[in-house]
């Protein structure tokens, strides 16, 4: 029963570098989110998927760019990675039973970007 | 739209002692709320939820939530505090659509021996 899993667990990198975060869910959820904590700030909401296919921006959406080609995997990437990114970010997701449903959370990424 | 706003950053009880942790929320319509848990270094876990079924709320490990419309509040209470409940804890309220859940600052729980 893996749940939300997330790929890779902590990552150092430089201004200026690219990576891809992945996501995986084997609930069959619809919907599926990424989030940044960070401390006194709670989790903000950078983008989301209501389906296999589709995106759409969150609260935090600048610097980032996600895709949803299949329905278990939610990839989050950084084409230009700043200081600013550092954070833990946090995949979740949701099955599509309306607003009391909750969302199932991954362990989260720790991102350091020197 | 809807918010949340944690009143403590830092809640600090002993052992045995009662918590409680603040929460308060604004939205333009019935709101869905949950309070989530976040143990060192883990992910979030659901504690419980407002499902509008009733204002009192039970969720695991002995916490309970009460939703009182006439304060918008929706406070996080268990009667008797144990060292691993020392977490993270995130009032959340959900929006309309179902499709995005926004979350306070956190209250950070220290419990003392």
């Amino acid at each position: 029963n893996a749940g939300v899993t997330q790929t890779p667990k902590f990552r150092v990198l430089k201004t200026g570098q690219s990576m891809t975060l992945l996501c995986a869910q084997d609930m069959n959820h619809e919907y599926m989110y990424w989030y940044r904590q960070d401390p006194g700030m709670g989790l903000r909401l950078i983008h989301y998927s209501v389906g296999e296919g589709t995106t759409a921006k969150g609260e935090v959406p600048d610097g980032y760019n996600v895709s949803r080609l299949k329905k278990q995997n939610f990839l989050l990437g950084l084409e230009s990675a700043a200081p600013s990114q550092t954070s833990v970010y946090f995949c979740a997701s949701s099955p599509l039973r309306g607003r009391y449903t909750e969302a199932f959370f991954g362990q989260g990424t720790r991102l350091t970007v020197v | 739209a809807q918010s949340v706003t944690q009143l403590d950053s830092h809640v600090s009880v002993s052992e045995g002692t009662p918590v409680l942790l603040r929460c308060n929320y604004s939205s333009s319509y019935s709101p869905s709320l949950f309070w989530y848990v976040q143990h060192p270094n883990k992910g979030l876990q659901l504690l419980l939820k407002y499902t509008s079924a009733a204002t009192l709320v039970k969720g695991i490990n002995g916490f309970e939530a009460e939703f009182k419309k006439s304060e918008t509040s929706f406070h996080l209470t268990k009667p008797s505090a144990h060292m691993s409940d020392a977490a993270e804890y995130f009032c959340v309220v959900g929006n309309n659509a179902g499709n995005m859940l926004t979350f306070g600052g956190g209250t950070r729980l220290m419990v003392k021996p």
